[in-house]
């Protein structure tokens, strides 16, 4: 089945430390995303990237980075500079722009 | 700024009411627009969408949304609610901007549906 797959779905990080959240999708899509959840916030945009080796920062890039050497594949990085990483993370694609989202199941990731 | 409003945060309704979930949007260009459901720990859904056309759209599982450009609104319905619909309701918008289109959404910040037996 097509679709998005992120990994793993739970993550702890230790102060300090930089975690990499992975995102594959087997859809064929240009385009894909990364978006921050947090309660009452709706989804904030940190990444995207339209097609390989290239990609744009969104609306709260700072502390992350991310690389798309493949179609398939978009990870996040997120450094010991984002201060407050505590959020579930939804890692989306798109066939182009103007067309809708797809999801995968998202990663929860927690300082400890 | 563009920017994307659920007005209401939390809605709870009997099971087999109605339902009505509201997003408005600022911008004034054209929009297309997204209704996304989620359940918890889970990822988004798409229920429906609109690009353009007939501006009353039909989705999954039973939910209608109607774009009214006046009003800059696209609202969710459904006409009788069902206990799993219990959920995280999500309104998303997209803007054209010709060739530089850059396909991000911009989300609202989510209404939870609470459904009573």
């Amino acid at each position: 089945d097509g679709g998005i797959t992120q990994s793993p779905k739970y993550l702890f990080r230790k102060e300090g430390q930089n975690v990499t959240l992975s995102c594959e999708q087997n859809l064929n899509h240009d385009a894909m995303y990364w978006y921050r959840q947090d309660p009452g916030q709706g989804l904030r945009l940190i990444y995207y990237s339209q097609i390989v080796n290239d990609f744009q920062k969104g609306d709260i890039a700072e502390g992350y980075s991310v690389s798309r050497e493949k179609k398939e594949s978009f990870p996040l990085t997120v450094t010991s500079a984002q201060k407050n990483p505590t959020a579930f993370y939804l890692c989306a694609s798109q066939q182009t722009a103007n067309t809708e989202a797809f999801f995968g199941q998202g990663t929860r990731l927690t300082v400890v | 700024a563009q920017s994307v409003t659920q007005p209401d945060i939390h809605i709870t309704v009997s099971e087999g009411a109605s339902l009505e979930l509201r997003c408005n949007y600022s911008y004034g260009a054209t929009p297309y627009l997204f209704w996304y459901v989620q359940s918890p720990g889970q990822g988004l859904q798409l229920l429906l969408k609109y690009f353009s056309g007939d501006t009353l759209v039909q989705g999954i599982k039973g939910f209608e949304a109607e774009f009214k450009r006046s009003q800059s609104s696209f609202n969710l319905r459904k006409p009788s609610v069902h206990w799993s619909d219990a959920a995280e309701y999500f309104c998303a918008v997209g803007f054209y901007h010709g060739s530089g289109n850059t396909g991000k959404l911009i989300f609202g910040q989510g209404t939870t549906l609470q459904v009573k037996p």
